[in-house]
């Protein structure tokens, strides 16, 4: 089946730091990954996405770069701001399958950036 | 604001009580998704509707009954609600390109207690 692993948290930076936050996934198919963020009180929000193999998906000063041969999707930001803390989530999406219009959620990553 | 709106944001329930959570789109979505976010676990997909007229199960229906109304509601009803059911509860959408593509757009959630 598909799944998503990401880095366990919480990750506290100070503000300007640079951000990593791992994720890497199994899949059958063919799939398309995302960041989604979600910040206190609020639904999640698509930050970046890629759809095949060594696109770069980018946003807001995140990137994250879709790695076949590693199975990886790390999202990076090189100077962080208090306002980025959230919950970052990583997901997948594979076409085709029996689960086509469904996405695969990894456990999310707390981040706080302290000023 | 086009997006997708749930009711009520807050609502607190007795053990074996019922209750009905609602979601619309106003984006003419087709598909459209029910989950569920508890701490340390991500989100878990409770059903889905890939297009009126139809719904499948997502990994944890167990306990939950969904209704298509239309193309923009989609409606998650707990029939006797149980202390496990306590959780946040979003629903989502995802248009014509397909969420391998698009990802969703979420609603702010729900935020249920069983007591």
């Amino acid at each position: 089946g598909n799944s998503v692993t990401q880095m366990e948290g919480p990750v506290t930076l100070s503000e300007e730091a640079f951000l990593t936050i791992n994720c890497t996934y199994t899949a059958t198919g063919y799939p398309s990954l995302f960041w989604y963020v979600q910040y206190p009180g609020e639904g999640l929000q698509l930050l970046l996405k890629a759809t095949k193999a060594d696109d770069k998906g980018s946003n807001k000063g995140f990137e994250a770069t879709y790695r076949k041969e590693t199975t990886s999707f790390h999202l990076e930001k090189g100077s962080v701001q208090v306002s980025d803390s959230a919950v970052y989530f990583c997901a997948l999406s594979v076409y085709p399958s029996g689960s086509a219009r469904q996405l695969t959620f990894g456990s999310g990553t707390q981040l706080t950036v302290l000023p | 604001n086009a997006g997708v709106t749930q009711t009520p944001k807050f609502q607190v329930l007795k053990t074996g009580q019922s209750m009905t959570l609602q979601c619309a789109q106003d984006m003419n979505h087709n598909s459209m998704y029910w989950y569920r976010q508890d701490p340390g676990m991500g989100l878990r997909l409770i059903y889905y509707s890939a297009s009126e007229g139809t719904t499948d199960k997502g990994e944890v229906p167990n306990g939950y009954n969904v209704s298509r109304l239309n193309k923009r509601e989609f409606s998650l009803r707990l029939e006797s609600a149980a202390p496990s059911q306590t959780s946040v509860y979003f629903c989502a959408s995802s248009g014509q390109g397909g969420v391998t593509n698009y990802g969703y757009t979420f609603g702010s959630g729900t935020r249920l207690t069983v007591v």
